[in-house]
């Protein structure tokens, strides 16, 4: 089972709303991310979590902000977003880094079926 | 800077046709190729990968690629394609060191007409 899954579907937001996305996995995987996906263009890294820690923010704005409160559970907490940050936010994970600690190149990404969110 | 390349933006193919998309990345000692295909509407699948071993890769829907080194080029290929295979196809590379980094290609979308 490869099934990376993601709620909600669709969102509709005001800029000044809070909402969450939420993304859970159940394949054990310890590496989880964040990607924005603008239409035609191929994904973009936002974050990546690492064994539940922040290990790299693609200097992302603070109204993005990721929280991962377990290994299955990956969180995106949006705040006060702009029209330009709608986008499909997609959730991926992978194995996770070894025993020595480092990521592992050759790991696959599995995807979520993403959140299409729009900023009013 | 490692980059990957697909100069195909769309391809437009008949049903049944053969069709083949390419991908080429920046030269590196190791690298580790993905094909990913987005339905409308949807996330990204897995089509296939080369991490090492066989030049030949089969993937799933009847897809393969190969990894050509010395032309730094994992083209993707299927003898004949469906309307069911209209979507847009992304490669994506990851490059030994120490990290996991997808560096995804724009993208090519593949149109097929019956």
């Amino acid at each position: 089972d490869t099934e990376v899954t993601q709620t909600p579907k669709h969102l509709v937001m005001g800029m000044t709303n809070k909402k969450s996305l939420k993304c859970e996995q159940h394949m054990g995987h310890r590496a989880m991310y964040w990607y924005k996906q603008k239409a035609k263009k191929p994904p973009e890294l936002m974050f990546v979590y690492s064994y539940e820690k922040l290990s790299i923010n693609e200097s992302v704005p603070s109204r993005f902000s990721p929280e991962c409160p377990n290994s299955s559970l990956l969180n995106l907490h949006l705040h006060a977003l702009q029209p330009e940050d709608s986008a499909l936010y997609l959730c991926a994970s992978s194995q996770g880094p070894g025993l020595a600690g480092g990521q592992i190149p050759q790991e696959t990404q599995y995807f979520g079926p993403g959140t299409r969110l729009l900023v009013l | 800077a490692q980059s990957v390349t697909q100069l195909d933006s769309q391809v437009p193919v008949f049903e049944e046709a053969p069709v083949e998309l390419r991908c080429n990345y920046s030269s590196s000692v190791s690298v580790y190729l993905f094909w990913y295909v987005q339905y409308p509407n949807q996330g990204l699948q897995l089509l296939l990968k080369y991490l090492s071993g066989s030049t030949l890769v089969k993937g799933i829907n009847g897809f393969e690629a190969e990894f050509n080194k010395s032309q730094t080029s994992f083209h993707l290929r299927k003898p004949s394609v469906h309307i069911s295979d209209t979507a847009e196809y992304f490669c994506a590379v990851t490059y030994g060191g120490a990290t996991n980094k997808l560096i995804f290609g724009t993208g090519t979308l593949l149109a097929v007409q019956p």
